[in-house]
């Protein structure tokens, strides 16, 4: 089975810094990889899809890349309302999330 | 406004059977995909079970087959999942989403709770 690894599981920040997640694939995944964030008691809401995609609505602080077997989600200039937790998600094969990156206040 | 809603969660003892169901509404349900997917206390999420648009098929994580059953009533704008042989690792927030092209969801209902314990 695939296996989807992101780092760090958690991540302290300030506002205004600039904040890296990693999403590796155990396999090639193509493009087909998407970002959501979850916050606290709600529903995950998706923020990039086909790796580099911004869904319509997101503010664009927010950006991914990469292709293949690694990804990255980029935020640019962290705002306080982007503390959540961040999960990468696979939809090449078998729609298998991340364990999830939690964005903390430093 | 786009939105799902899900209801049917609760308390169930080990063994026992749910039906969640989830009711779109500000879109054309029937030219979509949906999916379940679940997250147990503190932890990630894992999908669960997906519909096409006019549920004659299906696809489920390899770890619920035979256990969950998903269907759906367009004339209801409706989508159902039927949980038996419940077990303890079953407990989650089951939430109902709307799949875009090739897997991936970009409307969330708000979840429903489901506990399985005696």
């Amino acid at each position: 089975d695939i296996q989807m690894t992101q780092s760090p599981s958690t991540l302290s920040a300030s506002v205004g810094d600039r904040v890296t997640i990693t999403c590796r694939a155990s396999q090639s995944i193509n493009s087909r990889l998407a970002w959501y964030q979850q916050k606290p008691g709600k529903a995950p809401k998706l923020l990039i899809y086909m790796a580099s995609s911004l869904e319509s609505g997101v503010p664009s602080r927010f950006s991914g890349s990469g292709s293949g077997t690694e990804f990255t989600l980029t935020i640019s200039s962290l705002q306080p309302d982007d503390f959540a937790t961040y999960y990468c998600q696979e939809y090449n094969c078998c729609k298998i999330f991340g364990g999830g990156t939690k964005v903390e206040i430093k | 406004e786009v939105q799902l809603v899900e209801s049917g969660g609760g308390l169930v003892q080990p063994g026992g059977s749910l039906r969640l169901s989830c009711v779109a509404s500000g879109f054309a349900f029937r030219s979509y995909w949906m999916s379940w997917v679940r997250q147990a206390p503190g932890k990630g999420l894992e999908w669960v079970i997906n519909i096409n648009e006019d549920g004659s098929e299906n696809q489920f994580a390899a770890s619920m087959k035979g256990r969950f059953t998903i269907s759906r009533d367009n004339a209801e704008n409706s989508v159902y999942l039927e949980m038996k042989s419940l077990r303890d690792e079953d407990t989650a927030v089951y939430y109902c989403a709307r799949d875009l092209v090739g897997g991936y969801w970009d409307v969330w209902g708000k979840g429903t709770t489901v506990t399985v314990s005696s």
